[in-house]
């Protein structure tokens, strides 16, 4: 089935600098997509999101940017800080007929921010 | 608030075994889902419920099965269990009001089957 994919298996950046975490969706119907962190051993933690209707959108530090002629979503951290740490998923929610609105996720990428 | 709560936080069972693990959503949310995740990789969807009805179902055996009850708590059922189902299972809530989506994730009950 259609699922969401992440170039990037591990991403390693210094402390301070900009991080970019790139997404690959093949699910046309998708029209919400969410960017979660996840630290060992807990649940995941939203932290931005961006409907199909816009471009990009900005958070604290985060932006999110969504270009859907190609299918891609990216998560800009600036000034990457020790505790950005994590595996970053995106998930996208796919409007079906049937009224579901699931998460479907890709495999994530790891951020190791070295001090 | 108290944000999504999940029990147990761990738990071992045995093959062929059963285990219900429960999920509390943020108040005011009224749906619950259920994903599994595999270490290594993201969640898997398994359920959804919306006001106690069933509103979407993954790829998993009839082996799992869910229920939220009038007060929007869940509980996700596993029958037989198997090796494959170790896991770390996370329930999370939303509003599902138009624009309410966004899904919150509890701490995840984190299975191990021997």
């Amino acid at each position: 089935g259609e699922s969401v994919g992440l170039h990037l298996p591990t991403l390693s950046v210094q402390e301070g600098d900009n991080s970019i975490i790139n997404c690959a969706y093949s699910n046309s119907a998708s029209d919400y997509f969410i960017w979660y962190k996840q630290e060992s051993g807990k649940g995941p933690q939203f932290i931005i999101d961006i409907r199909s209707n816009m471009d990009k959108r900005q958070g604290q530090r985060v932006t999110v940017l969504l270009n859907k002629t190609v299918k891609h979503l990216s998560l800009q951290i600036a000034a990457t800080q020790p505790g950005d740490s994590a595996v970053y998923f995106c998930a996208e929610i796919p409007l079906m007929d049937t009224g579901r609105r699931a998460l479907t996720f890709g495999s994530g990428t790891r951020l190791q921010v070295q001090p | 608030d108290a944000g999504v709560t999940q029990s147990p936080t761990h738990l071992i069972k045995t093959r062929g075994q059963h285990v219900t693990l429960r999920c509390s959503p943020i108040s005011g949310h009224k749906s619950v889902s259920w994903y599994q995740q595999v270490l290594g990789q993201g969640p898997q969807f398994i359920f959804q419920y919306y006001e106690k009805e069933e509103r979407g179902r993954g790829n998993f055996p009839d082996r799992f099965s869910a229920r939220q009850f009038p007060n929007y708590s869940s509980e996700l059922n596993v029958n037989a269990l198997l090796l494959g189902d170790s896991a770390l299972y996370l329930c999370a809530s939303s509003l599902w009001s138009s624009g309410g989506e966004t899904q919150y994730f509890g701490p995840g009950t984190r299975l191990l089957v021997l």
